[in-house]
């Protein structure tokens, strides 16, 4: 069973600058989600779909920030404008709905902002 | 108040020792609790879960749930330095926000040979 891959593991951009993130979920589940951890903080949740539609989006996701999830299968998180503010570890997670929603997470994509 | 909160730590203990993880929530609704570890630079990994109250035992990790006092807690016996980690509690919530975990902010774990 593959597990959740995440793409790029690590970003380095200046500010002001485009950056986007993609996110494979597990093949056989349907719910996928963005959080972003910052150093000594626990994750805290962006977004999350279920198939293709967003149905959450936290109010830390502001207008700069986009994720999509086009047919229902991979996912991509963009940051426009990036700010030294955005760096941080963006985690993905996805889960099967209809059980009690386990949530498994990828590797992980490190952004640095310089 | 925070939604999620952890007994401050670093906690340290010796090898072989019972390491006590502990964690409250606000939020009644809540139906599911996780714990998930995680070593510094990687992504957490879940290792228990737990939506009933009472203990769970799974190994050498023990999940104990107690909903009227909204707390959840994980207990480490014969505690390995490779259980050295920082330990996320997170609770799933429930009505309209059904699917977002909300994390409180771990606790440091070190186990000294």
């Amino acid at each position: 069973d593959t597990g959740v891959s995440q793409d790029p593991r690590h970003k380095i951009t200046k500010r002001g600058q485009n950056v986007t993130f993609r996110c494979d979920p597990i093949s056989e589940h349907n719910r996928l989600y963005w959080y972003r951890q910052t150093l000594g903080q626990g994750p805290e949740f962006l977004t999350y779909f279920q198939n293709e539609a967003q149905l959450e989006k936290s109010r830390l996701l502001s207008d700069r920030f986009s994720a999509e999830r086009p047919k229902g299968s991979f996912s991509t998180l963009e940051i426009q404008r990036t700010e030294q503010g955005d760096s941080a570890m963006y985690l993905c997670a996805s889960s099967q709905s209809g059980g009690r929603d386990t949530q498994y997470f990828g590797p992980g994509t490190r952004l640095t902002v310089l | 108040q925070k939604e999620v909160e952890q007994n401050s730590g670093p906690l340290s203990v010796p090898e072989g020792a019972i390491a006590s993880l502990n964690c409250t929530y606000s939020d009644r609704g809540s139906q599911s609790f996780f714990w998930y570890r995680q070593y510094s630079g990687k992504s957490p990994e879940l290792i228990m879960s737990i939506y009933s109250n009472g203990d769970k035992e799974d190994g050498r990790f023990t999940a104990q749930l107690n909903k009227a006092s909204q707390y959840v807690s994980l207990l480490i016996r014969d505690s390995q330095p490779s259980d050295s980690a920082t330990y996320l509690c997170a609770v799933l919530a429930g009505g309209t926000s059904y699917g977002k975990l909300t994390f409180g902010q771990g606790t440091i774990l070190t186990v000294h040979p």
